[in-house]
């Protein structure tokens, strides 16, 4: 158990709608990452969340969407889903913002868009 | 950007060493090597930084040729858990930066 914890485990939805992923990272860990894995491929980074700021941004399109509330927890919004966006998106989390420092990965949230 | 991975795929038997390797055409800050089993999330194994610091897993070892930006992961000795999927990751900088990870090495171990 990496500690990070990701709700919900498994989630389908039909195209079109909005869904929200939500991350808790570690206690203790301030930065949070999203990335998205599609079926047997590589982890696609999205966006980074440093203390509740945005730290570095990926390939994220302009449907999606993040947040790191004060509490670190942090949300990420897929809005207008197609069938494409289906895929295991992950969240890790490391103590500090550097790329210099482990991250732990959640076991991720399972989209998929019918 | 996103760094390239060799082989994409090995088969070993057990006892055997195999050496994965990760290549980028941009200068790196760091280096971050993940194992993933199928199913599973990433696992940490090693960092390995700009100027020779290396983090990580006692029983893992590797290397970052700088002036290459080419990375290697050496397992020696392979056993039957060492199986699953071998991702890099490179930064460029030391923070706000993204960690992007190359498509990965899928490793295989027979008894």
């Amino acid at each position: 158990d990496s500690g990070v914890t990701q709700t919900p485990k498994h989630l389908i939805t039909a195209t079109g709608q909005r869904v929200t992923l939500r991350c808790s990272p570690r206690s203790g860990d301030l930065s949070v990452y999203w990335y998205q894995q599609s079926l047997d491929q590589g982890l696609q980074f999205l966006i980074q969340y440093y203390n509740g700021e945005e730290r570095a941004k990926g390939n994220i399109l302009e449907r999606f969407s993040a947040q790191q509330f004060p509490d670190l927890h942090s949300e990420l919004n897929l809005s207008s889903l197609e069938l494409g966006d289906s895929a295991l998106y992950f969240c890790a989390s490391s103590v500090d913002a550097g790329t210099d420092t482990e991250a732990f990965f959640g076991q991720g949230t399972r989209l998929t868009v019918v | 950007q996103q760094p390239v991975q060799s082989p994409q795929a090995v088969i070993l038997r057990e006892g055997e060493d195999a050496v994965i390797n990760c290549s980028s055409s941009k200068a790196l800050y760091s280096v971050h090597w993940y194992r993933q089993k199928h199913g599973e999330a990433p696992v940490f194994l090693m960092i390995l930084l700009k100027g020779g610091e290396q983090k990580g897993h006692e029983k893992i070892s590797a290397s970052f040729n700088e002036k290459k930006q080419q990375s290697s992961l050496y397992l020696t000795a392979s056993q039957l858990s060492y199986s699953g999927t071998y991702f890099c990751g490179t930064a460029r900088y030391s923070s706000a930066s993204k960690i992007i990870f190359g498509s990965g090495t899928r490793l295989s171990i027979r008894p």
